[in-house]
């Protein structure tokens, strides 16, 4: 069975700070997925990012960077130099193999403080 | 591209009345579409898979003859809550994938969701 774990339930940082989400995936599998997804106050869901388990290099858009460690399993996501439009909820996300379902880790709610 | 469109985006209903939400796929076609319901400050809980042509197939503890789902055509999911009660109030969002790209590799998009209020 996978277990996706997001243990930072919210989080508050100042305007311009650095700030790491963190999410850890537990699984048998030796091959998966691993995705991200933004949920702003307004509801709707923002694909992030989408990474292999055979790529832990670390991947850079803008702003937004992912960092995939396999051998703790943990696939966490750092905003530098945040944004108050940064405030929202984020899911990691793995989907399951066999179907095409996906199963959202429980979010972390993070505030930018202007 | 990949839009998922879903309607209405709120709905405030009586007790005891049925409320029927929409999901398109705008320029795409998808055979599966999913439906997910969101409570207050909690997680996306998936609710059922919607199948084109088929019967949807529902997760552990939800109730089919609650939450009536019907894929009408590849670009069209229904989801009609039947005799809603106050607890049936929260946001449900549907999703959907290409069926150029139906994997389990590749992102879903999502509808804006619908905020439904049962009084």
């Amino acid at each position: 069975a996978q277990k996706v774990t997001q243990a930072q339930t919210e989080i508050s940082v100042v305007e311009k700070e650095d700030v790491t989400l963190d999410c850890v995936y537990e699984t048998r599998d030796t091959t998966y997925y691993l995705f991200w997804y933004k949920q702003p106050p307004s509801g709707e869901l923002v694909f992030l990012i989408r990474r292999n388990s055979f790529d832990e290099q670390n991947e850079i858009s803008g702003r937004y960077s992912w960092n995939f460690q396999k051998s703790t399993s943990s696939f966490n996501f750092t905003i530098t130099a945040s944004q108050v439009v940064d405030s929202a909820v984020y899911f990691c996300a793995p989907p399951n193999f066999g179907n095409e379902k996906l199963t959202f880790g429980t979010g972390t709610r993070l505030t930018i403080i202007p | 591209g990949a839009v998922v469109s879903q309607h209405p985006s709120r709905v405030i209903c009586k007790s005891g009345t049925s409320v029927k939400i929409e999901c398109r796929s705008l320029d795409f076609q998808a055979t599966t579409m999913f439906w997910y319901r969101q409570f207050p400050k909690q997680s996306l809980m998936l609710m059922a898979t919607s199948n084109e042509g088929s019967k949807a197939t529902y997760e552990q503890g939800v109730e089919k003859d609650k939450f009536l789902i019907n894929h009408a055509s590849l670009t069209l999911s229904t989801l009609t809550v039947t005799s809603a009660h106050p607890e049936d109030s929260s946001f449900y969002i549907c999703s959907a994938r290409s069926d150029r790209l139906s994997s389990y590799n590749s992102p879903l998009h999502f509808g804006n969701g619908t905020r439904l209020t049962v009084t």
